[in-house]
């Protein structure tokens, strides 16, 4: 168990519809990382905070947006859904901006 | 541009023999590399990290190896275990202006450890 928390675990929705993520990060950890993993492919970076604050973009598409809440917790939002958003979303966490991130045990959207 | 790089996506080997997981990189400006260590249905977990002023870095049954020159690091698992049988990912960082580090991460490799 690494201390992260995502809810909820599974979540099927149809397309064009709108979807929030929660992630609770470690206790003490200030900074919350997205990653987007799909079939068969690596985890793609989406977007980080830091206490708050945006810190770090990837590959986060238009439709999708997060934010960090003053207690830590962040949810990610992805709206005007695809099928192609179908994928498996982990939250990730770290003391600072450092490098070893804890990860959350993800949450699997499926889009029909 | 993929700049980790883990070309093999899987990788068999026998209980007790060695694994080597290799993984290669673009970016010179990569300073710090990690191993994740992924079972299905769960979230990556962190397994052995190298600072680029090392070339090997040992944890346990766990060995990393940095080779600079050649923009290559390898996992090395001592003996290998069938609870070892997961998706081993490399990743990657660069310190950046603040001191903000972003993971570059590769696509993973399968590796199954038979009994």
């Amino acid at each position: 168990d690494s201390g992260v928390t995502q809810t909820p675990k599974h979540l099927i929705t149809a397309t064009g519809q709108r979807v929030t993520l929660r992630c609770s990060p470690r206790s003490g950890d200030l900074s919350v990382y997205w990653y987007q993993q799909s079939l068969d492919q690596g985890l793609q970076f989406l977007i980080q905070y830091y206490n708050g604050e945006e810190r770090a973009k990837g590959n986060i598409l238009e439709r999708f947006s997060a934010q960090q809440f003053p207690d830590l917790h962040s949810e990610l939002n992805l709206s005007s859904l695809e099928l192609g958003d179908s994928a498996l979303y982990f939250c990730a966490s770290s003391k600072g901006l450092q490098n070893e991130q804890y990860f959350g045990p993800g949450t699997r959207l499926t889009v029909t | 541009d993929q700049q980790v790089k883990q070309n093999s996506p899987s990788l068999s080997v026998q209980e007790g023999r060695i694994s080597i997981l290799n993984c290669d990189y673009t970016n010179s400006m990569f300073d710090y590399f990690l191993w994740y260590k992924k079972y299905p249905a769960e979230g990556p977990t962190f397994l052995i990290s190298i600072s680029s002023i090392k070339d090997k870095n040992e944890d346990g049954r766990f060995t990393v190896f940095l080779n600079k020159s050649a923009k290559h690091l390898s996992l090395h698992i001592v003996p290998s275990q069938p609870g070892d049988s997961a998706v081993y990912f490399c990743a990657a960082s660069a310190g950046y202006a603040g001191n903000n580090r972003k993971l570059i991460w590769g696509l993973g490799t399968s590796l199954a450890v038979n009994p």
